[in-house]
């Protein structure tokens, strides 16, 4: 059985500081993992993927993910936020079927 | 590359009417999905085609919601008759058989009064 938790329900950080969205996930077997972002009242979009290749997966607008298998994790980290990363995150699980997170409400203060 | 298709984007209905969703998948992509995405939560798979047969259905209702893929391309989701709680977004991805990431389209937001 497949699992993903995303361990903050909200983050809220500076305009221009880091961003750590954390996810941890249970598996079976050595899955891809996934992270989308959400802005309001869009569809969902891919930032990255990890498919057991380099551990440190770069994606779309700055954003990347390391995958720590002994940490079962896949946190999302960008050096420095921006206004328009504010939107909902979310980690998934899977491979033809995805296991969803609740997702990671991220806010940006000016 | 046209993303994925859906419409309408907005739907307003009274409990008990019925409502249908449209989905046109990526060019190409084999396999297509419909999740609800209730407010406030991740989505949460209701059916997963693989060209015009189901793969996964255990998490649809099947005494009111259907869904039906005929050519292998389109696809329509249907509610009847329509609950309170059936208020979501409704969203559709693709993918290919090669690539295993989804592709979201911008999702149909069901309210049901």
């Amino acid at each position: 059985a497949q699992s993903v938790t995303q361990l903050d329900s909200h983050v809220s950080v500076s305009e221009g500081t880091p961003v750590l969205l954390r996810c941890n996930y249970s598996s079976s077997y050595s899955p891809s993992l996934f992270w989308y972002v959400q802005h309001p009242n869009k569809g969902l979009q891919l930032l990255l993927k990890y498919t057991s290749a380099a551990t440190l997966v770069k994606g779309i607008n700055g954003f990347e993910a390391e995958f720590k298998k002994s940490e079962t994790s896949f946190h999302l980290t960008k050096p420095s936020a921006h206004m328009s990363d504010a939107a909902e995150y979310f980690c998934a699980v899977g491979n033809r079927k995805l296991i969803w997170g609740l997702g990671t409400s991220l806010a940006v203060n000016p | 590359e046209a993303g994925v298709a859906q419409s309408p984007r907005y739907k307003i209905i009274e409990k008990r009417q019925s409502v249908a969703f449209w989905c046109n998948p990526i060019s190409g992509h084999a396999t297509l999905y419909w999740y609800q995405q209730i407010l406030g939560q991740g989505p949460k798979l209701l059916i997963q085609f693989q060209n015009n047969g189901v793969v996964d259905d255990s998490q649809l209702p099947k005494d009111r919601f259907s869904a039906e893929r005929l050519k292998g391309v389109d696809s329509t989701l249907k509610i009847q008759p329509a609950k309170l709680e059936d208020s979501a977004v409704y969203l559709c991805a693709s993918s290919s058989v090669r690539r295993n990431e989804q592709f979201f389209g911008p999702g149909t937001r069901l309210t049901v009064l």
